[in-house]
């Protein structure tokens, strides 16, 4: 079993749409979190850490749920420029596991 | 100019030749990782290195080598390429507490 599980989609919305990506993690002892993206045959970015107490950038927001072990990333009034693929990412041990990554497809 | 270059960018080679791919970086950072990432399985981590005398195995370490010649270099070879290393590799950087990690631009090798 992999340890950073994610549903690798598509996931196709129309632009304006809410939609939401759920990464399960394995390593309870993981401390940070994060979401990457990553446009087709470019490097990966970050885009935002994940805390406990969640996170709000503008329109995405991300959570976590120790308790169940996953993480999420909701994006909202989605763009068509939001098309992407967004990794989760564990960094237990300070070795960063990454997730196989949900592809997004945002279109008119 | 980038944070993190990698050279080549893309590359085509045969089976049985040695190949290195290079990675240099001006942030400072002394954490590097060499990845590869294949269609549908992610990416993977193949070396890590936390400062110029330490370098670790990943995941999948089989076939490769490296080289910390530097704090801001990082190569990675292939001693006798063969196809199933056809993949898209990844440099990264990170800073000690690992907590954001900077990747280079990729670079495509096919062997065939």
């Amino acid at each position: 079993r992999k340890e950073v599980e994610q549903d690798p989609g598509p996931f196709n919305v129309p632009e304006g749409a809410t939609v939401a990506f759920n990464c399960t993690y394995s390593n309870s002892a993981s401390q940070s979190f994060f979401w990457y993206r990553q446009d087709c045959r470019k490097e990966p970015k970050l885009l935002m850490s994940v805390y406990s107490s969640g996170n709000e950038d503008g329109r995405f927001t991300a959570q976590l749920n120790r308790a169940s072990q996953y993480i999420s990333l909701l994006i909202r009034d989605s763009k068509l420029s939001d098309s992407a693929t967004y990794l989760c990412v564990s960094g237990g041990s300070y070795i960063p596991t990454f997730g196989r990554g949900t592809s997004l497809i945002v279109h008119p | 100019d980038a944070d993190v270059t990698q050279t080549p960018r893309n590359r085509i080679t045969k089976t049985g030749k040695r190949i290195m791919l290079e990675c240099s970086q001006t942030k400072g950072h002394d954490r590097m990782y060499w990845y590869r990432q294949d269609p549908g399985l992610g990416l993977r981590l193949i070396y890590y290195s936390f400062d110029v005398k330490d370098i670790n195995k990943g995941e999948i370490s089989d076939g490769y080598s490296v080289s910390r010649q530097a704090q801001a270099k990082f190569s990675l070879s292939l001693e006798s390429a063969i196809p199933n290393q056809t993949a898209l590799y990844f440099c990264a950087t990170s800073d000690l507490r690992g907590v954001e990690q900077y990747f280079g631009p990729g670079t495509r090798l096919t062997v065939t």
